[in-house]
């Protein structure tokens, strides 16, 4: 069985522009979630989808939006990026809400 | 909000040695992860706790996990080069999906 995948894996950007990251969770999985993770802030919740509704947020700007398809492929995006916004980010499938996560090997992003 | 403390942060250990990571939690969670990660890599599945009480073992790493005392432990026999690495635990929300991660251990295993 194929794992998460996620696209691109490294992405370089400037300031001020727009970004979007996809997840493809394991075949049958519905439950998809984005964290992002840096070295000072460690890993911290994104935002959490389940057949196409996001169930949670964490605390993050507005800057920050999500969305699920029907197919349960996730995407990320993020806006007017910031030099902070430079992380992993990192996707997580489950089977079910509050079922185990199988993490992707994430994007690197870069702001510059 | 879940808070997640572990320690220590880093952790240098001679093969052969053992040692337990910490992890305590702020509030009350039925379900306790413990990740690997290796340097550029994503995390990786160890263990998952679900009771209060669960052992898990998986060659020289044992988890466990009391959540009356809102507690897991992570302990290495006689570790070996190896098992090098960034250790995460999470726990889970009571309330949705989402993990609430420790800051992690870095584990060093010198020869």
């Amino acid at each position: 069985k194929a794992g998460v995948t996620q696209t691109p894996r490294y992405l370089i950007k400037t300031r001020g522009q727009q970004v979007t990251l996809s997840c493809s969770p394991i075949s049958g999985h519905r439950s998809v979630s984005w964290y992002q993770q840096t070295p000072g802030q460690g890993l911290q919740f994104l935002f959490e989808y389940f057949s196409e509704t996001q169930r949670n947020k964490g605390n993050f700007p507005g800057r920050f939006s999500g969305r699920q398809f029907s197919n349960s492929r996730s995407e990320m995006n993020v806006s007017t990026l910031e030099l902070g916004d430079s992380a992993l980010y990192l996707c997580a499938s489950s089977l079910t809400v509050r079922g185990e996560q199988y993490f992707g090997p994430g994007t690197r992003l870069t702001v510059t | 909000e879940l808070k997640v403390e572990q320690n220590p942060l880093f952790l240098s250990m001679q093969e052969g040695k053992n040692y337990t990571i910490y992890c305590n939690y702020s509030t009350t969670s039925d379900r306790l992860y413990w990740y690997r990660q290796d340097p550029g890599k994503s995390l990786e599945s160890l263990f998952v706790l679900l009771s209060n009480g669960a052992v898990k073992q998986e060659g020289r790493l044992m988890a466990s996990l009391d959540t009356k005392a809102r507690l897991s432990t992570l302990h290495i026999t006689a570790a070996v080069h190896d098992l090098s690495a960034t250790y995460f635990c999470a726990a889970g929300s009571n309330t949705g999906n989402q993990f609430y991660f420790g800051t992690g251990t870095s584990l060093t295993v010198i020869p």
